[in-house]
Order: C-alpha cells, then structure tokens, then sequence
C-alpha cells in the first residue's frame, strides 16, 4: 500500500519561511515528479498550488515554492501571510494509476 | 477554467447506495483528462475515491473497489458515482475534481464546491 506522510503541523511567524515535507513509502509513488500541493481552507475546496513539483498555476504567489530530494516533497511557503493558514496536502501517484493524497500539515501563522 | 458542480442526496440510508453527479461545465468531458471523485471525512484528510475517463475506462481506490461504481454520461457532459453498502463511515464531503494532463504528469487542477453525504443513522 502507498502512502505519503507529512508533518501533522508547523507554524510560523508573519514574514518567516516554514516547509512541509511528503515522503512517499510504498511502490513507486514517490519515485518521480509527480507531486501536486493543495491548500485547503475549513468549508473550501482544494485549491492547487504547486504541481510537478515545483511549477504553480498561474494565480499563486512565488511565495510558494516546491522541491524534490529521494522519495520527499517539499513545499516552502516564505515570507508567511495570515491569509497562508490552512491544511495543506501534498498528492501524487503509482504507476498502476493509484492516486493517493499525503496526510495533511496544518499551517499556523 | 472549467467549473464542476456536484448533485445529490445529502442523506443515505445504512446499507443503502449513495449516488452522486458531477456537471461539467466550460470544457468537454471528452478531454484527455480523468475525473475523479475525492472525500474528506470529519476530522480526517482527503482521500482520492476513484476516477473514470470518457471511455469508460476506470481507476478505483483499492481499499473501496468493492463497493464503488463509476460511470460517465458523454452527451450530457457529466460522470457519476455510486458507492454500495454505506456506514456511517462514508459520511464525508464528496467533491468532484479533474485530473488534468499537463507536462507530462497528472494533477487535480479543478475541482467542484464539494457536497455532504450524511448516514442517516
């Protein structure tokens, strides 16, 4: 079985930089840049923020920046907004066409 | 920007089958895109459902594979899903989303308002 694991929570202060990592286990999920990022706000849809790992839809701020090391995603928020706080998810999938979303990390500002 | 709407009731009977329609609307369903249908359960994370493209072809999640039925309505532009033998388990907000193809990966770039399906235990 697939999965990807995130940190439960980070937070930061208005200005700082924090980074959520998503490490895939299991099959080849984490094997290739596949990785997407979602913000998720209380009573919204997901809303994407990164894909491919590092490229973002036109609309997202460059204070939103992803990277790839091994098996681990990463997503970097700087310069830290109130407006940042949220779940975020990180998403990919296997060869065999399973989709599997990362476990979520709360943002706190 | 395609747009997605979500249909159906918000209340399931226990054992019974909860029934969902996802609209599309702004793009043809017959793009070279899948459509997926995402829950997000009380307090829990998203977890990805299953997914259909316009040929029929499917993808199921394989820890709900049993028990979900997808199908997709090329004339009208939209898909559905039917997931059997409901618990209070499945309670959870069901949003439609598309897994888009672009740079040669794919990713949920557009996803529906989200809908509550509640066990009506």
């Amino acid at each position: 079985q697939s999965a990807l694991t995130q940190p439960p929570s980070v937070s930061g202060s208005p200005g700082q930089s924090v980074t959520i990592s998503c490490t895939g286990t299991g099959g080849d999920v984490g094997t290739y840049d596949r990785f997407s990022w979602y913000q998720k706000a209380p009573g919204t849809a997901p809303k994407l923020i990164l894909y491919k790992v590092s490229y973002r839809p036109s609309g997202v701020p460059d204070r939103f920046s992803g990277s790839k090391s091994g098996s681990t995603a990463s997503l970097t928020i700087s310069g830290l907004q109130a407006e940042d706080e949220g779940l975020y998810y990180c998403a990919s999938y296997t060869s065999s066409s399973d989709r599997v979303f990362g476990t979520g990390t709360k943002v706190t500002v | 920007q395609v747009q997605l709407q979500e249909s159906g009731p918000g209340l399931v009977k226990p054992s019974g089958t909860l029934s969902l329609t996802c609209t599309v609307a702004g793009g043809s369903i017959t793009s070279s895109s899948w459509w997926s249908w995402v829950r997000q359960s009380p307090g829990q994370g998203l977890e990805w459902i299953g997914e259909i493209y316009h040929t029929g072809t499917t993808n199921y999640n394989p820890s709900l594979k049993s028990r979900i039925t997808l199908s997709v309505d090329r004339s009208n532009n939209h898909f559905s899903l039917n997931l059997s033998s409901v618990t209070a388990a499945d309670t959870a907000v069901y949003y439609c989303a598309r897994n888009y193809y672009g740079l040669g990966i794919y990713y949920f770039d557009s996803w529906g308002q989200g809908t509550l399906v509640t066990d009506s235990s």
